[in-house]
């Protein structure tokens, strides 16, 4: 079976400063990793995801994460986060059948 | 045009009701799936339907009951409305795989009074 951890329910950053946002996974299988991010009263919108092949995937908006397999981690993260950006961000699993597991999401508030 | 949509939107009613929320795609996509968020924003997957067929139905009440008529579509009937149903209920689309990733739909936030 699948799990997910994101280690930080809320992080505040300044507007224009990088963020990282942590996700540990489990599993005994492979391991297909996303992360999607939610606005406010919207519905979760894909922002990336990694199969196979390069560790470092980029995805939507200026985000990027970095498959690491030995620390089985899957972190996100931007170099300089936007007002805009301010939404949950949930970090995903797939053993490879039908269902993806989420986290329990970050939520990311960016300060003026 | 909207990839996943789901109707209605809102939806409030009284304990003991039944309501059902509906769910289209037109992606294409073989599989379909209904998701719970709850107010901690933590989402939990209730059932998923392959071509018609269902293929996952987790520990879910048997007052929430999925019917696919075909593969666009996938809505979810609930009976007796509780209390603890309030949440909010996304539907959302994969090809064959889920390794490909979902597209969700908007949401239908239900209250139940």
């Amino acid at each position: 079976a699948q799990s997910v951890t994101q280690l930080d329910s809320q992080v505040p950053v300044f507007e224009e400063a990088p963020v990282e946002l942590r996700c540990n996974y489990s599993s005994s299988v492979s391991v297909y990793l996303f992360w999607y991010v939610q606005y406010p009263n919207q519905g979760l919108q894909l922002l990336l995801k990694y199969l196979s092949g390069s560790t470092l995937v980029k995805g939507i908006n200026g985000f990027e994460a970095e498959f690491n397999k030995s620390q089985t981690s899957f972190h996100l993260r931007k170099p300089s986060v936007h007002i805009s950006d301010t939404a949950e961000y949930f970090c995903a699993v797939s053993g490879g059948d039908d269902k993806i597991i989420f986290g329990k999401g970050t939520r990311l508030h960016i300060l003026p | 045009d909207t990839a996943v949509s789901q109707t209605p939107k809102y939806l409030v009613t009284q304990m003991g009701n039944d309501k059902s929320i509906k769910c289209e795609q037109n992606l294409g996509h073989d599989t379909m799936y209904w998701y719970k968020q709850d107010s901690k924003k933590f989402l939990k997957i209730m059932f998923s339907y392959n071509n018609k067929e269902l293929i996952i139905n987790e520990t879910v009440p048997n007052r929430f009951s999925p019917k696919s008529p075909d593969k666009a579509h996938l809505n979810l009937h609930i009976n007796s409305l509780e209390l603890g149903d309030s949440a909010v209920y996304f539907c959302a689309s994969s090809p064959a795989l889920s390794v490909h990733g979902y597209t969700f739909g908007s949401g239908t936030r239900l209250t139940v009074v």
